[in-house]
């Protein structure tokens, strides 16, 4: 079964601009969970998204937002970059939303801000 | 006080040593406790998954969780360099949310 995919791999934005991630979760998993990690923060939860609907959302600004489709794929938007926006974006997919679920993680977008 | 707090590190242990790694948690609706490893340029893979107290063995893996004193700890034994890598502990609170709070990791180097 394939794991948990996430595009692109690697991006280079300038501040102001804005950009869009996209995850693919595990085959019949039906709840995605977004992530950023900083070497200074580490891994810090910015949103759920279970059967279309955000379910939670972390402390992060308005200008990270994000969206779940019919088929369980997950986009994340993040709008008028700022440098210190830089940093490792990680989907995470379980089975379905709740606290005994397993979370699988995909390999991340690393996003570098200028 | 951040919620989970994780020794920073590096450590670095000769093969086949035995390695402690600690997270202190203040948040006592905490009731799930994982460790994820992450290898560099990798997304972070599960290891250990415990639900409440008590000790949980997987191979050289042990988790250990003591929810009186808000600590919890995975043990490698006979520790391999393949074992090198970023480790990190996340808890979650009962409930229909799925969010994950992590400690900020430690990075573990085994040298051969």
């Amino acid at each position: 079964k394939a794991g948990v995919t996430q595009t692109p791999r690697y991006l280079i934005k300038t501040r102001g601009q804005q950009v869009t991630l996209s995850c693919s979760p595990i085959s019949g998993h039906r709840s995605v969970s977004w992530y950023q990690q900083t070497p200074g923060q580490g891994l810090q939860f910015l949103f759920e998204y279970f059967s279309e609907t955000q379910r939670n959302k972390g402390n992060f600004p308005g200008r990270f937002s994000g969206r779940q489709f019919s088929n369980s794929r997950s986009e994340m938007n993040v709008s008028t970059l700022e440098l210190g926006d830089s940093a490792l974006y990680l989907c995470a997919s379980s089975l379905a939303a709740g606290s005994g679920e397993t979370q699988y993680f995909g390999p991340g977008t690393r996003l570098l801000v200028l | 006080q951040k919620e989970v707090e994780q020794d920073p590190g590096p450590l670095s242990v000769p093969e086949g040593a035995i390695v402690s790694l600690n997270c202190t948690y203040s948040n006592s609706a905490f009731q799930y406790f994982m460790w994820y490893r992450q290898y560099s340029r990798k997304g972070p893979e599960l290891l250990m998954y415990t639900y409440s107290s008590g000790n949980k063995e997987d191979g050289r893996f042990t988790a250990q969780v003591d929810k009186s004193s808000k600590y919890i700890s995975l043990f490698i034994r006979d520790s391999q360099p393949s074992d090198s890598a970023t480790y990190l502990c996340a808890m979650k609170e009962i409930g229909a949310n799925s969010k994950l709070t992590f400690g900020k990791g430690i990075t573990l180097s085994v040298r051969p």
